[in-house]
């Protein structure tokens, strides 16, 4: 059973549409983000939610909005796709406050190529 | 907002020998945590290794160890008696106590050679 779930694992799509990325957590965790891997690896955070709150907003495009209708869930939107936004997308949560086994868990990424 | 800095963009080790990864970071928080992900070409993210800040005992996981030194905000990681299975992008992760806040350094692509 998978921990953190992210749909779809790939994403071809042209300039100008609107797509979405799904995110679901079955942990129970209280957070959850957003980062975008680009071609040469770098992992930036892009949202993070603690319960259903948006916590950290990084300098995105508003092209970008997420949305986070219950804990356990966190969709990504993105409006008006541009060449630069093709890149590897990975949901991931943890678990908030002090405890000594957090970590967080990252769904498998979604592959974005936009043409 | 808290940085991580990783100086080596690659890196490469001879199978079966000791390799150790850099990291650096800088925060004002007196506690959180420390990570290494891995990250095989497959893509999926896997916890190596973690670090409360608290602890002063280094942390270890069968081969692989960290060198955590919280004054200089040092945290390298140690891979001994290395495997093709180790090959990999390694990352240095901060996480804030406070609320989860979790920053990645830019990785450092590992090659063992046989």
């Amino acid at each position: 059973d998978t921990a953190v779930s992210q749909t779809p694992k790939y994403l071809v799509t042209q300039m100008g549409n609107d797509k979405s990325i799904k995110c679901e957590q079955n942990l129970g965790h209280d957070t959850m983000y957003w980062y975008k891997q680009d071609s040469k690896k770098f992992l930036k955070i892009m949202f993070s939610y603690n319960n259903k709150e948006l916590i950290i907003n990084e300098t995105v495009p508003n092209r970008f909005s997420p949305k986070s209708p219950d804990k356990a869930h966190l969709n990504l939107h993105i409006n008006s796709l541009e060449l630069g936004d093709s890149a590897v997308y990975f949901c991931a949560s943890s678990q908030l406050g002090a405890n000594l086994n957090t970590e967080a868990f990252f769904g498998q990424g979604t592959r974005l190529t936009v043409v | 907002a808290q940085t991580v800095t990783q100086s080596q963009p690659e890196m490469s080790v001879q199978e079966a020998e000791t390799v150790t990864l850099s990291c650096t970071y800088d925060t004002s928080e007196s506690n959180y945590y420390l990570f290494w992900y891995k990250q095989p070409p497959s893509r999926q993210m896997i916890l190596v290794i973690r670090q409360e800040a608290y602890k002063q005992q280094n942390a270890t996981e069968n081969r692989f160890s960290v060198n955590f030194q919280k004054a200089a905000k040092s945290f390298s990681l140690k891979i001994s008696d290395s495997q093709l299975g180790d090959t990999a992008m390694y990352f240095c992760a901060f996480m804030s106590y406070n609320n989860n806040d979790m920053r990645f350094g830019a990785g450092t692509r590992l090659t063992v050679k046989p």
